[in-house]
């Protein structure tokens, strides 16, 4: 059965750097486009980026563009996300997501992780 | 702000039927997604595209599409449909931009 499970969550002060990861299992990776979607504490949800299935196409949200990287390792199955220059307000459960067919089709998600900004 | 308007709470008596609604210009031309969470949980896709259901999802959930409203239709509505309902689409600005409404919050009483 498909699974994405991420790690990588936690606390880190401002300005500073977390890299997530989210292991992916069950299906053929490298077929999917994959996406990282958050959610503030108490809040709604919030698209943050997504990437092709070869990598040769990323996207990301305003709020983190020029601060954020989205990446792949198809060989790993393992899909990532580098967030530099964090601040307060990008604190949240950051899920992985499969798109089914198209980014904004997320079929399976992970349980997420948590990232805490805060000094 | 978000680009798709959800109203924050609705609510149904149970085994009745409810209409949850997701405007915004961009559904003129895509169609809208929509998520199911229930507390502590991490969303479910419940219909995407025209009106397709993964596998899994009960046939008493449907979605339909009117110029730039999307709707979410629960037939029968269960005790366990109580969650949250996102809706989400591509934005409407070019940019290929992934957008979610602010959610909605629906009761069963």
């Amino acid at each position: 059965q498909v699974q994405l499970v991420e790690s990588g969550g936690g606390l880190v002060k401002p300005g500073g750097s977390l890299r997530l990861s989210c292991a992916a299992s069950g299906f053929t990776f490298s077929d999917y486009y994959m996406s990282w979607i958050r959610q503030a504490p108490g809040k709604g949800l919030e698209w943050v980026s997504y990437i092709s299935s070869s990598s040769s196409y990323t996207n990301y949200a305003d709020s983190v563009k020029g601060r954020f990287t989205i990446s792949r390792d198809n060989a790993k199955n393992s899909l990532y996300l580098q967030m530099n220059s964090l601040r307060a307000e990008d604190t949240a459960v950051y899920y992985c997501a499969r798109g089914n067919g198209v980014a904004t089709v997320s079929d399976y998600w992970g349980q997420g992780t948590l990232v805490t900004v805060s000094s | 702000s978000s680009e798709l308007t959800q109203d924050p709470a609705v609510s149904v008596a149970l085994g009745q039927t409810v209409r949850i609604t997701c405007q915004g210009d961009s559904l003129r031309s895509y169609y809208a997604s929509w998520y199911q969470q229930k507390p502590g949980q991490a969303p479910v896709l419940v219909i995407y595209g025209k009106n397709n259901r993964p596998s899994g999802i009960p046939d008493r959930f449907s979605g339909s599409s009117s110029g730039n409203t999307a709707s979410l239709t629960i037939t029968g509505a269960q005790a366990e449909d109580e969650a949250d309902y996102y809706c989400n689409s591509r934005d409407s600005s070019g940019n290929h931009h992934v957008v979610f409404g602010g959610g909605t919050k629906l009761t069963v009483l």
